[in-house]
């Protein structure tokens, strides 16, 4: 079953402009990841927010994270033709063990960004 | 390092065949964990294995079933087919205690 839901399901937008994507989650959480997907291949993961941080940056992405709504959002700023992929939030068990195999994804947004 | 590998890439297989897909994880992660994506369901969690040792399983039926090897490799087999099981299956694997993950490039399986 998925985590939770991302919005918007399809976003499009020109390059240069920035792209805001949303997730949301039900469980309790101690971190909370993004990852992209181009075209039906293999996810790359983007950033890792963990439950006590409230906002991380890396590069052009800026994540969000407000556990009191359960909600993270992820923004990519002065986006190129290359963003064009679809992105996911994932969310793993708080009690992990030694292990964080287990992942559950959002639906994702699928991104396109036009030349 | 060598990122992870899965073999094969691509599958066509007929309803009620077996099949066998494999997944060598980076040098190092003993943690690899299996997903099934399609677009109806987006991605699912199937099972993971850690040192040999199956630490979870999602929600699929028992003909869904996987082993991991002492060098930390790990096949999934899929017994009687189903035109539903057509899907990407991506691997997975992590540093224990870390909780990033690396994912292969996918198997994209069709059943006909």
């Amino acid at each position: 079953s998925q985590q939770g839901e991302e919005d918007p399901q399809a976003l499009s937008i020109q390059e240069g402009e920035n792209a805001t994507m949303n997730c949301s989650y039900k469980t309790s959480i101690n971190n909370l990841q993004w990852y992209r997907q181009n075209s039906g291949r293999g996810l790359v993961h983007l950033i890792l927010i963990r439950s006590n941080e409230r906002e991380k940056h890396s590069g052009r992405l800026r994540v969000t994270l407000d556990t009191s709504k359960k909600s993270s959002s992820l923004l990519i700023t002065a986006s190129r033709a290359a963003d064009t992929a679809s992105y996911f939030c994932a969310t793993g068990p708080v009690s992990v063990g030694t292990s964080y195999g287990k992942l559950t994804f959002g639906q994702g947004t699928i991104l396109t960004v036009h030349p | 390092k060598a990122g992870v590998t899965q073999t094969p890439r691509y599958l066509i297989k007929t309803r009620g065949q077996q099949v066998t897909l494999s997944c060598s994880p980076i040098s190092g992660h003993r943690s690899v964990s299996w997903y099934q994506q399609t677009p109806g369901q987006g991605l699912q969690f199937l099972f993971e294995y850690f040192s040999e040792t199956q630490r979870n399983k999602g929600n699929f039926p028992g003909r869904f079933s996987g082993r991991q090897f002492s060098n930390s490799r790990s096949e999934m087999n899929v017994s009687t087919l189903e035109l539903g099981d057509s899907a990407l299956y991506l691997c997975a694997s992590g540093l224990s205690g870390a909780p990033r993950r690396y994912f292969g490039p996918g198997t994209r399986l069709t059943v006909t």
